[in-house]
């Protein structure tokens, strides 16, 4: 069975960083493509962005939201995918999930940002 | 702002059908596969239809995918009080090089 662990949210200021992480089990780890998708409180989806398996490059792609602010990077020795996020917005805010590319097919149960002064 | 255009609500009685369309753009709908998600207020999205019209195995088969054109579309018949939920498409667009969401669709169960 696949699960997806996001951990490591919780409050920040604006212009503060945070990195969330996702562990993942169940399937095989190293070979997956996976995504972050994030919901602001109230709203609908958006994605954030995606890595590559290493095997591909390890490449990763952001939407123009947050190109330039937020890093996604990925160790498949610790079956962990993260999102590192500097210079955060008000607007960042909201629950964050990890899931499967390119079907988006498993979630994670999601980790909430809040960015607040 | 999203790219994809979805009806903000849809009902009807139990055991009867809705649709919920999407309505997009050739840099997105109008060349690549379109997926649509439910997702129960409170819990994470869950993947319904891939490929335009592909159930994965554990979506029931009253729930059908289509694609035309620049439009999507999602069908649920035998409404059921369990289908209560926001539902998505979702696809890539090429223009953007980004995955995009449409606006979402709340089904009400009446």
């Amino acid at each position: 069975e696949v699960q997806l662990v996001e951990s490591g949210g919780g409050l920040v200021k604006p212009g503060g960083s945070l990195r969330v992480s996702c562990v993942a089990s169940g399937f095989t780890f190293s070979n997956a493509w996976m995504s972050w998708v994030r919901q602001a409180p109230g709203k609908g989806l958006e994605w954030v962005g995606h890595i590559k398996s290493e095997t591909e490059g390890g490449t990763s792609h952001l939407a123009p939201p947050v190109k330039g602010r937020f890093t996604i990077s990925r160790d498949d020795s610790k079956n962990t995918l993260y999102l590192e996020m500097n210079s955060l917005k008000t607007e960042d805010t909201g629950i964050y999930y990890c899931t499967t590319d390119p079907l988006l097919e498993d979630w994670g149960q999601g980790t909430l940002v809040t960015v607040s002064s | 702002q999203s790219v994809l255009t979805q009806p903000p609500s849809v009902s009807a009685a139990p055991g009867q059908k809705v649709t919920i369309s999407c309505s997009g753009s050739s840099s997105n709908i109008g060349n690549n596969y379109v997926s649509w998600y439910q997702q129960v207020p409170g819990t994470a999205p869950k993947l319904l239809i891939y490929d335009n019209n592909k159930r994965p195995s554990g979506t029931p088969d009253r729930f059908s995918g289509s694609k035309s054109g620049t439009s999507a579309t999602l069908g649920i018949t035998g409404l059921q009080t369990g289908d209560e939920a926001d539902y998505y498409c979702g696809t890539w667009d090429s223009s953007l090089s980004a995955y995009v969401f449409g606006t979402g669709t709340e089904v009400t169960v009446l």
